[in-house]
């Protein structure tokens, strides 16, 4: 099994640019989770997904971010207009519904 | 909403034992769980405990008091590859984590 794949590994844009992160789960999992982590702030949840359906967003910061899952392999994180502050590591996480969640090694986005 | 103290930073010499606690405020409580993170790395699963008691796995183990609403994480025989951060994370209608355990594990 392959785990949890993200991509890009690293982003480097700059202020104002539209970024896109992306998540493939954990084949049979049905619920996915984006995270992000900073030093600051440590490991928030931004939203999380059930069977593709957007269950909790109320940790997405604002309107700037948004997230789909248009099918059980594939999500998008999309931020647009991005800013300095979103500079962190983003992870997606995968589970069945049980107690342990599966990471993805994560994205590095940092906006100049 | 939830609220997760646990402590910040604990360093310990290579064989000894470490236990980091953590105390919780949530509504809605399904269990505790505690995750482990290497410098550079994705958070990986360690533990679970939905019930009072001691869940031990190999050198690490993991207990839960849900009317102290308070459990801990065991670290025994330590090794430098147990450096890393360490989060403790309620689970209710979702995982809120707490802001993680720094070990530093010295020869």
């Amino acid at each position: 099994d392959a785990g949890v794949i993200q991509s890009p590994r690293h982003e480097v844009t700059e202020m104002g640019q539209e970024v896109t992160l992306r998540c493939k789960p954990i084949s049979g999992h049905d619920y996915l989770f984006w995270y992000r982590q900073t030093m600051m702030r440590g490991l928030e949840l931004l939203i999380y997904f059930n069977n593709n359906v957007p269950i909790d967003d109320s940790g997405m910061p604002e309107d700037r971010f948004s997230a789909k899952m248009p099918n059980a392999s594939f999500s998008t994180l999309k931020i647009q207009p991005s800013e300095p502050r979103d500079s962190a590591v983003y992870f997606c996480a995968s589970t069945t519904g049980v107690n342990e969640q599966f990471f993805g090694p994560g994205t590095r986005l940092t906006v100049l | 909403g939830q609220s997760l103290e646990q402590p910040s930073e604990v360093t310990a010499v290579e064989g000894a034992i470490v236990q980091i606690n953590c105390t919780y405020q949530t509504s809605g409580f399904y269990g505790l769980s505690w995750y482990q993170q290497h410098d550079g790395g994705a958070p990986t699963f360690l533990s679970y405990n939905a019930l009072d008691g001691l869940e031990e796995t190999g050198r690490f183990s993991s207990f839960l008091s849900r009317s102290d609403s308070y459990g801990y994480l065991l670290l025994q025989e330590l090794q430098m590859k147990d450096s890393a951060s360490y989060f403790c994370a309620v689970k209710s209608d979702k995982l809120s984590f707490g802001a993680g355990t720094t070990v530093t594990v010295r020869a």
